[in-house]
């Protein structure tokens, strides 16, 4: 099965830019998308279509893919920005989407 | 406003099926998609299926295959998802959320934008 793959945990201090990856083998081919989830909540969709920002989330993140990896990056965290992080795709066939594994970021 | 609200939190035993609704509003639902998404205490985020509200079309995780069914109400404008033979490791806090469909080789949607408030589903004997 398919399988995007994120690093666990990813820590910064306020103002740093942070930058969360996510690998896998179609990512060349299909878009990533970029959910954030803060405890006890439902996630909120922060890039989708690899780099494009909804309205409402704030410009210090974006997003980019190449190759066979996709990354988050918001560029001066803040405390706020704390929460857990998917990437979700769709293997090549285009059939089969699945979330990462999640990246727990710390901003302290 | 664009909200979807799922049903009430269950109490299912080993075996035993459940199912869940979400009502939407604010917005057409015939023209996007709705996922389900669940979550196991403490685990990651697991995608299960989605439905094309429009056509009733589905795709399912293999995951899930064998036990899923979503289907939708258009009239109600509520889609359903119904998961069979339940086991303790069912226990998770069930999902839905809507995504605009996007024509495109690179991927079927804008992403899921909408989240319902979830439901909590606790299997035990």
């Amino acid at each position: 099965s398919y399988e995007l793959t994120q690093p666990p945990s990813v820590s910064v201090s306020p103002g740093q830019t942070a930058r969360i990856t996510c690998s896998g083998d179609a990512l060349p081919k299909k878009y990533a998308y970029w959910y954030q989830q803060k405890s006890g909540q439902a996630p909120v969709l922060v890039i989708h279509e690899d780099s494009k920002r909804p309205s409402g989330i704030p410009e210090r993140f974006s997003g980019f893919s190449s190759r066979t990896m996709a990354t988050l990056i918001i560029s001066g965290a803040q405390v706020e920005d704390e929460a857990d992080y998917y990437c979700f795709s769709t293997d090549i066939s285009g059939n089969h989407r699945v979330f990462g594994g999640g990246t727990k970021l710390t901003v302290l | 406003q664009v909200q979807l609200v799922q049903s009430g939190a269950e109490v299912k035993k080993p075996g035993a099926s459940v199912k869940v609704s979400c009502k939407a509003s604010g917005y057409s639902f015939n023209d996007y998609y709705m996922h389900w998404v669940r979550q196991a205490p403490g685990q990651r985020l697991q995608w299960m299926g989605w439905i094309n509200a429009g056509n009733g079309n589905t795709k399912y995780s293999q995951k899930f295959q064998d036990r899923i069914t979503i289907i939708r109400d258009t009239s109600a404008s509520t889609a359903y998802m119904e998961l069979s033979s339940l086991r303790s490791e069912d226990t998770a806090v069930y999902y839905c959320a809507r995504e605009e469909p996007l024509v495109s080789l690179f991927g079927s949607g804008r992403g899921m934008d909408v989240w319902g408030q979830g439901t909590t589903v606790a299997v035990s004997s």
